[in-house]
């Protein structure tokens, strides 16, 4: 079936560094392909998403490409800020209809001053 | 301007109790779901429902059970609590069209049963 894999974390970095959190997917047809973050003791936003190959989602600084011939999804930043820290969660919509979303199991990112 | 609300925010059942976690969404979306959170592992699908009327299992069903009589709500109901069912859980709402709509979540039950 279908399935998300994103990088282990907790992401450690300072601000102003360079963020990319990888995110690798299987799935039959074409999905459409989202982040979503959860900042603490709350529950998911969407973050930016893209709905065919070679799409470019953008929101907040943040980027990702839907690269159909690596499979991948990878989230960056070019300057992170404390701010940013939060569970970040790759997902993507099972088939056509996009019932119901299908999740990776999350990267924790910390930031610090 | 509501969005997705559920209800209660945290709740500590005994093993063997039911009750049921409240989802209701003010957007007049079709699709509804509900995840469970746990540690390590991510989000994972319960049921999901397509309207009113129509529910579907998801990847982790068992011990739940859901229905949909109007568009607005989707509870979801533990049918005899157990410890394994301590999670936190997100109802999530998205309107028709092409799978590219993104979902809209509420702010999560965090339930503990003992």
């Amino acid at each position: 079936g279908d399935s998300v894999t994103q990088m282990e974390g907790p992401v450690t970095l300072s601000e102003e560094a360079f963020l990319t959190i990888n995110c690798t997917y299987t799935a039959t047809g074409y999905p459409s392909l989202f982040w979503y973050v959860q900042y603490p003791g709350e529950g998911l936003q969407l973050l930016l998403k893209a709905t065919k190959a070679d799409d470019k989602g953008s929101n907040k600084g943040f980027e990702a490409t839907y690269r159909k011939e690596t499979t991948s999804f990878h989230l960056e930043k070019g300057s992170v800020q404390v701010s940013d820290s939060a569970v970040y969660f790759c997902a993507l919509s099972d088939g056509q209809a996009g019932t119901a979303l299908i999740f990776g199991k999350g990267t924790t990112l910390s930031v610090s001053s | 301007n509501a969005g997705v609300t559920q209800t209660p925010k945290f709740q500590v059942l005994k093993t063997g109790q039911s009750m049921t976690l409240q989802c209701a969404q003010d957007m007049n979306h079709e699709y509804m779901s509900w995840y469970r959170q746990d540690p390590g592992m991510g989000l994972r699908l319960i049921h999901y429902s397509v309207g009113a009327g129509i529910t579907d299992q998801g990847e982790v069903p068992n011990g739940y059970n859901v229905s949909r009589s109007t568009t607005e709500d989707f509870p979801l109901r533990l049918l005899s609590a157990a410890p394994s069912q301590t999670s936190v859980y997100f109802c999530a709402s998205r309107s028709t069209g092409g799978s590219g709509y993104g979902y809209t979540f509420g702010s999560g039950t965090r339930l503990t049963v003992v």
